[in-house]
């Protein structure tokens, strides 16, 4: 059964910063691996998706890397600004349970300015 | 594109009652998936729909169902509503891989 794991549950830096946020997962059989953001009572927002076949994707200041081997990923931030504060949320899609997501329980993110 | 929409916004039931809940899935998708996610938690997966048929489910009682129309919209329905069904209902919708949310449906149960 797949268990994904998020660490830490919590976080706060300073505005500037650089930070990364980690998620492990237990089964590397999985199809791709998605990095959300989610704002206080709002839906979730698609930041990057890593096929499985990838290493990395990046987009503007984030970068997520994927090492399926020893299941882990991680989102880096760099230059954090307060606007990054919200809840960050990893999720796996497995090739034996089609579309379903599986999700760890979040990173929550506070960037002090 | 309007995105994926859901409706409605806030919803408040008492014990026992049924409840709708509906989502519109982004232009060109054609599988709609409901997560129900409870305070602090990460969402938890109920069911995939695709071709109008449930093509897979999560460890969801059969109090919860669900419904995809020929325009690849969908409902999730929850009957005789328990307190522990309180929580934000997502809705996400996707063509291949990529997985893309509504803002929720926040349901609360008195």
């Amino acid at each position: 059964k797949q268990e994904v794991t998020q660490i830490p549950a919590a976080l706060s830096v300073p505005e500037g910063e650089n930070l990364v946020l980690n998620c492990s997962f237990t089964d590397s059989a999985i199809y791709n691996l998605q990095w959300f953001r989610q704002d206080p009572g709002k839906g979730l927002t698609s930041l990057l998706l890593i096929q499985s076949s990838q290493r990395e994707q990046t987009s503007g200041r984030l970068n997520a890397s994927l090492d399926k081997s020893s299941g882990r990923s991680t989102l880096y931030i760099a230059a954090s600004q307060p606007g990054d504060s919200a809840t960050y949320l990893c999720a796996v899609s497995s090739h034996n349970q089609g579309g379903k997501l599986i999700f760890g329980q979040g990173t929550e993110l506070s960037v002090k300015p | 594109d309007a995105g994926v929409t859901q409706s409605p916004t806030h919803l408040i039931k008492t014990r026992g009652q049924q409840v709708t809940l509906r989502c519109s899935p982004k232009s060109g998708h054609d599988t709609v998936s409901w997560y129900q996610q409870a305070l602090g938690q990460g969402p938890q997966f109920i069911f995939q729909y695709y071709e109008e048929e449930e093509r897979q489910r999560g460890n969801f009682p059969d109090r919860f169902s669900g419904h995809q129309f020929p325009n690849y919209s969908s409902e999730l329905n929850v009957n005789a509503l328990l307190l522990g069904d309180s929580a934000l209902y997502l809705c996400a919708s996707s063509l291949v891989g990529e997985q893309f949310f509504g803002p929720g449906t926040r349901l609360t149960v008195l």
